[in-house]
């Protein structure tokens, strides 16, 4: 069974970092690219950034891009989320998603968790 | 950017009752459409990928349809734990895009 176990979020000043991570677990996570989608509190979902399988192809929502980097580590079996100058408006839940045959969908999804931006 | 709208935003419905649920993208994406299905305090559930595949373990009374720029997902027979928040996305160009929801509650 997979599983994907989201962590790292807190509580962060405007501007500051903070990197999340996703462990996996039941899979061997370089066979598949991955995601980070967040949603901020009542709202919708929306999709951050994204891995292929091997790291070297990577895409990023224009909201974050030149701000957030996605990475992994595959020798761990751990996704990651690098992101720097963070902004009240970055203030979400954040879920670690695995693709499915296609890597733009997702058919399994972390628990989440909560990244707040705020003085 | 490819814009996904949803409507209803939101509909009561009884159990029991046929539900469908729209979705419209801004320009074509092919059949690369997929539903997902929230719960509150919960990640998402996919339900349809390919726009019509129903994904593992998803009950049959959920069916998708559509192809281009209009979709649909269907539910037949709401049972009380299908209450929740269902979302269309598309996959064929980047970035991938979310509709903003359709809320589905008992009324």
């Amino acid at each position: 069974e997979v599983q994907l176990v989201d962590s790292g979020g807190g509580l962060v000043q405007p501007g500051g970092s903070l990197r999340l991570s996703c462990a996996a677990s039941g899979i061997v996570l370089r066979r598949y690219a991955m995601s980070w989608v967040r949603q901020a509190p009542g709202k919708g979902l929306e999709w951050v950034s994204a891995s292929s399988g091997g790291g070297d192809t990577t895409y990023y929502a224009d909201s974050v891009k030149g701000r957030f980097i996605i990475s992994r580590d595959n020798s761990r079996n751990m996704l990651l989320l690098q992101m720097n100058s963070l902004r009240a408006e970055d203030t979400a839940v954040y879920y670690c998603a695995k693709a499915g045959y296609s890597s733009g969908w997702f058919d399994g999804w972390g628990r989440g968790t909560l990244v707040t931006v705020s003085s | 950017e490819i814009v996904m709208t949803q409507s209803p935003a939101a509909l009561s419905v009884s159990p029991g009752e046929r539900v469908t649920l729209s979705c419209r993208a801004s320009q074509s994406v092919s059949s690369d459409l997929v539903w997902y299905q929230q719960k509150p305090g919960q990640a998402p559930r996919l339900l349809i990928y390919g726009a019509s595949t129903r994904a593992t373990d998803i009950p049959g009374r959920f069916s998708g349809s559509g192809s281009g720029t209009e979709f649909t997902l269907t539910i037949s027979g709401l049972q009380s734990e299908d209450f929740a928040v269902y979302y269309c996305q598309q996959f064929n160009n980047w970035p991938l895009t979310f509709g903003g929801g359709t809320k589905v509650d008992i009324k």
